[in-house]
């Protein structure tokens, strides 16, 4: 596609259920990273992805949050067992160099409500 | 104390006004993004700088590696610039970028 997409745009969950949200990167770029933003706040870093190989994962903020990229083209990120606290947009987003050294492209995000 | 800081968090200004935006950072950094964000959508990259001054039609982006900090400029603004404008830094070591916390601006017909 022309742009970073992700799906879905909007998902409310309960308490306690899985969900996972889907990005779609430029094709042909090799770094993908995941963000979460807070209400009001400036995102996040969640993960980061060069191809396949997710070279950092210091942002997720527990065991419950799992990101895999496994053909280096569409990433997933599942969050299990979801809580309050884990309500917000996620952003995905891609370059087409192995590292921040280019021009950024994000998607529109998924906004996640935990109920 | 947050590695980047904005100021003002929220700005107002009448259509046709010049309006800056400062980006303040306390770890180096090989880079620095500027960010705009429209309410219910996703982020643009506006600029990218590692020195110097960047323009591209109203806006103006510039850097002072030395004092640490970037300011974002909006010459004749317009209703359409209304958007949260986002600081973000590369830093040396890795890969990952910092953000601040974001400046919402309304620009007002």
């Amino acid at each position: 596609g022309a742009g970073v997409s992700q799906s879905p745009r909007y998902k409310v969950a309960k308490r306690g259920q899985d969900v996972a949200l889907r990005c779609d990167p430029i094709s042909g770029h090799v770094s993908l990273f995941w963000y979460q933003q807070a209400l009001g706040q400036g995102p996040e870093f969640l993960t980061y992805f060069q191809n396949e190989a997710q070279l950092d994962k210091s942002g997720l903020p527990s065991d419950r949050f799992f990101a895999e990229r496994p053909e280096g083209s569409v990433s997933t990120l599942k969050i299990q067992r979801t809580q309050q606290e884990d309500s917000a947009v996620y952003l995905c987003a891609s370059s087409l160099g192995l590292s921040l050294l280019g021009e950024l492209f994000f998607g529109e995000g998924s906004r996640l409500t935990v109920l | 104390k947050n590695e980047v800081e904005q100021s003002p968090q929220n700005l107002t200004a009448q259509e046709g006004e010049f309006i800056t935006i400062n980006c303040s950072y306390s770890v180096g950094i090989s880079a620095l993004h500027w960010l705009q964000q429209h309410p219910g959508g996703g982020i643009v990259s506006l600029f990218m700088l590692s020195s110097g001054k960047k323009k591209h039609g109203r806006l103006i982006a510039t850097i002072n590696i030395q004092e640490k900090h970037s300011s974002l400029h909006i010459t004749a603004s317009h209703p359409r610039d209304s958007a949260v404008y986002i600081c973000a830094v590369r830093t040396a070591a890795g890969n990952k970028l910092t953000f601040g916390g974001g400046t919402r601006v309304l620009v007002k017909p």
